[in-house]
């Protein structure tokens, strides 16, 4: 049981290349999030979605669009990077969306550096 | 607006003594609590939660929690600390019960000292 898989874990970028954060999970979990994680900050929300063929905006949506065309897979994409997108991503999943019962399953981050 | 707040960013603690992370919530009726753990390099684990019920809550690794709804609290308590308790704390709020999104506090880094 892999649980929630990340790839890459860490990536350099130069200013305006593009590249798809992937995330993978296979526990049927219908609900799946994007954090990214900064100091002193904590971890902010940036995309979740509560099943196949659903997504909304968390918290600091901008540079960032989702996709969820399959229960397992969750891929956050960077369209023209910026250094201010240089942080730690996570990507989450939680059983049936209620995430009161059974929380988070988190994935072992990618680390991305724009320069 | 819904938040969390931990106070303290840093605890310095020897090794075998007490410690005491402080998480504070803004007050709803209805809230679901977390702590979840960061070894270095690594992602969160979840160390336990509050859902309803007992008020003290006993996680993994010898770990506890007391919700405290008069003074929106959720502080997390451990006896005696180890060298392997060196981590980032962090503690997460779900508003309104079946709501799908875990608000996080800032984190707490926990520095155990021999």
């Amino acid at each position: 049981n892999a649980g929630v898989t990340q790839t890459p874990k860490f990536q350099v970028l130069k200013t305006g290349q593009s590249m798809t954060l992937q995330c993978a999970q296979d526990m049927n979990h219908e609900y799946m999030s994007w954090y990214r994680q900064d100091p002193g900050m904590g971890l902010r929300l940036i995309h979740y979605s509560v099943g196949a063929g659903i997504t909304d905006q968390g918290e600091v949506p901008n540079g960032y669009n989702v996709s969820r065309s399959t229960t397992e897979d969750f891929p956050l994409r960077l369209l023209s990077a910026a250094p201010s997108q240089t942080s730690v991503y996570f990507c989450a999943s939680s059983q049936n969306g209620q995430v009161g019962n059974y929380g988070y399953t988190f994935g072992s981050g990618t680390r991305l550096t724009v320069v | 607006a819904q938040s969390v707040t931990q106070l303290d960013s840093q605890v310095p603690v020897f090794e075998e003594a007490p410690v005491e992370l402080r998480c504070n919530y803004s007050s709803s009726v209805s809230v679901y609590l977390f702590w979840y753990v960061q070894y270095p390099n690594q992602g969160l684990q979840l160390l336990l939660k509050y859902l309803s019920g007992s008020t003290l809550v006993k996680g993994i690794n010898g770990f506890e929690a007391e919700f405290n709804k008069s003074q929106t609290s959720f502080h997390l308590r451990k006896p005696s600390v180890h060298i392997s308790d060196t981590a980032e704390y962090f503690c997460a709020v779900s508003y309104g019960g079946a709501t799908n999104k875990l608000i996080f506090g800032t984190g707490t880094l926990l520095a155990v000292q021999p």
